[in-house]
């Protein structure tokens, strides 16, 4: 049973559209996290949820807007998407956002390919 | 505003080499510090978690130090294999349970 789990695993789609990425964890956790990898490799957090509240958004513009109908769930809307958003989306989950002892798990990762 | 580097960025070694891959952070209050294995077009696997009051942690072939007052970490694998070629990055965790990463350490084992 995966832990973390992210689907697509792969999007392509053209400039302009928009689409949804989505993220589930059967840990039990209550904080879950959106990372971007972009083509350097460099992951960086975009946003994190705790129990369905957002508590990070690090500067992302609003064209990305993260909705998590439950603590199990955090899902990632794109709207009108551009060239320099492709990436690898990667999702997250922790047991706490302010409790580091037991880590993250993260997903397997959804590239996205705008062209 | 954190920040970290790893040396090397690219690393190949013959089988059987112990290999010593490093990281170091900027701030250093940090609360714990994950080391991850990513294979390519792979996601994140942990390798191991340092608590901020350990000073190492080990798993198998493999050793993670922290030395939080210098800001920096180091992994050390025994005995490389093949199958330990994949990228290694280093995150501390910082205030929010925010990880930063490293650029990562791209490792080749050959045979």
């Amino acid at each position: 049973d995966t832990a973390v789990s992210q689907t697509p695993k792969y999007l392509v789609t053209q400039m302009g559209n928009d689409k949804s990425i989505k993220c589930e964890q059967n840990l039990g956790h209550d904080t879950m996290y959106w990372y971007k990898q972009d083509s350097k490799k460099f992951l960086k957090i975009m946003f994190s949820y705790n129990n369905k509240e957002l508590i990070i958004n690090e500067t992302v513009p609003n064209r990305f807007s993260p909705k998590s109908p439950d603590k199990a769930h955090l899902n990632l809307h794109i709207n009108s998407l551009e060239l320099g958003d492709s990436a690898v989306y990667f999702c997250a989950s922790s047991r706490h956002s302010w409790d580091s002892e037991a880590g993250y798990t993260f997903g397997s990762g959804t590239r996205l390919t705008v062209v | 505003k954190q920040e970290v580097t790893q040396i090397p960025a690219a690393l190949s070694v013959p089988e059987g080499e112990n290999l010593v891959l490093n990281c170091s952070f900027t701030d250093s209050a940090i609360y714990n510090l994950q080391w991850f294995r990513q294979d390519p077009g792979k996601g994140l696997t942990s390798l191991l978690l340092i608590q901020s009051s350990q000073r190492e942690q080990t798993s198998g072939r493999l050793n993670a130090s922290l030395d939080k007052s210098s800001g920096r970490s180091t992994l050390y694998i025994a005995a490389s294999q093949p199958g330990d070629s994949a990228t290694y990055l280093c995150a501390p965790y910082n205030a929010g349970n925010m990880l930063t990463f490293g650029g990562g350490t791209r490792l080749m084992v050959k045979p």
